[in-house]
Order: C-alpha cells, then structure tokens, then sequence
C-alpha cells in the first residue's frame, strides 16, 4: 500500500495570506489527523477527521480549519498567515480509533514572510 | 488534560552500545496508550514502538524494548546494540483511548550515534 502522501512539500507564504495544505491516507484509512511541529512549541495536536467529521479539535485558533472529503483525504486551511505558523505540518492516518497505529505523512513545511 | 516530558535533550551512545531514553507522563484516564515515535533527519514520523496501558507486560520490538511503571507513570525505551541508523530525534506521546487519536508528545531526545 502506498503511505500518507502530503502535498505541497514546501511552500512560502506572506503574512496575511491563506494557505491550504492537503493529506491523503493510506487506503481504506478513515482518519486523519493533523499536528503542527515547531521548535519552540513541539509537537502539537491540531484535530482529528473521522469519517468527513471532525471528531477532536486541538487548543489553536479559528484560523486554523479543517475538512475531510468522502476519499477521506483532507485539507487544512489557515488564514491571516502570521509569521509564528511557519512549522511543519504533518498528518496522520489510522484505520479507526486508537486501538490501532498512526502512520505519518512527511510534512508540509510551511515558511511565512 | 495529558502532559509528556522527557528530560534529556539529548543522549550520545557509542556504536553497538544501549541507550536508555526517559519518559514522565500524567493522566487522569485510566484507558489510554503509549508510544515512542522515531523523526530522523528526513521528519518522517516512524513508530518504534506501543504499549496499552492494561497491559503489564512491557512491550518489544526487536532491539528496542521499553521499561513501563504505571505507578510511576514512567515509560523508558531502551534502544540495545544501536546502530547509525538509530541517530534521530525520539518523541514520547500519550493517547488516550477515549480522545481518538489524538496524541500528545514530549519535547523529544535527540540520539547521537558515535561510530
């Protein structure tokens, strides 16, 4: 099976600016979930989608959405770019609950100027 | 709320040596998991290695085993016979059973692997 694929690698915003970041699962996976990672801050949860609905939601502003499709794949939108979201966003993908394993996507690195 | 903390920044070991990484976590759950996660240079978030809660026994994934006191709410992985490869940063993270999948990580470690 082809693993969590994430598009774009790179990108580079200007404040102010909107971004959408994209993941798709591994086949037959119905939930994704999205973490942001930066130095100052770590690893941190951002939400979860299962089955098209957002089932967990991480302490991060209104700026930051989310939405996941039929195919499950999923979109992370985060608009107003402010200079602090520059970080790495992964996603995650599992079967189901956590009864089972998450497998990572590579990261999107997202740089804001 | 969950919090993971790992104290050690970093740890250096020497080739084909063992090397133990520590892990605090707290919970009020009782119902919840255990992980280490690998990131080496590339940032792929790779598994290393589980433990459920429930279970007493301490799990083990070929040269990493992992040391789990409930109690203490301590949870150590032990990396034997490391090799090059092993060099990475490792996160501990929590998930409790009843959030879905959501995780929460430590602050990582980095290994250095001295040939």
């Amino acid at each position: 099976k082809a693993g969590v694929t994430q598009t774009p690698r790179y990108l580079i915003k200007t404040r102010g600016q909107q971004v959408t970041l994209s993941c798709s699962p591994i086949s037959g996976h119905r939930s994704v979930s999205w973490y942001q990672q930066t130095p100052g801050q770590g690893l941190q949860f951002l939400f979860e989608y299962f089955s098209e609905t957002q089932r967990n939601k991480g302490n991060f502003p209104g700026r930051f959405s989310g939405r996941q499709f039929s195919n499950s794949r999923s979109e992370m939108n985060v608009s107003t770019l402010e200079l602090g979201d520059s970080a790495l966003y992964l996603c995650a993908s599992s079967p189901g609950t956590a009864d089972y394993e998450q497998y990572f996507g590579p990261g999107t690195r997202l740089t804001v100027t | 709320a969950q919090t993971v903390t790992q104290s050690q920044p970093e740890m250096s070991v020497q080739e084909a040596e063992t090397v133990t990484l520590s892990c605090t976590y707290d919970t009020s759950e009782s119902d919840y998991y255990l992980f280490w996660y690998k990131q080496p240079p590339s940032r792929q978030m790779i598994l290393v290695i589980r433990q459920e809660a429930y279970k007493q026994q301490n799990a083990t994934e070929n040269r990493f085993s992992v040391n789990f006191q409930k109690a203490a709410k301590s949870f150590s992985l032990k990396i034997s016979d490391s090799q090059l490869g092993d060099a990475a940063m490792y996160f501990c993270a929590c998930g409790i059973k009843a959030a879905g999948n959501k995780l929460t990580f430590g602050g990582g470690t980095r290994v250095l692997v001295k040939p």
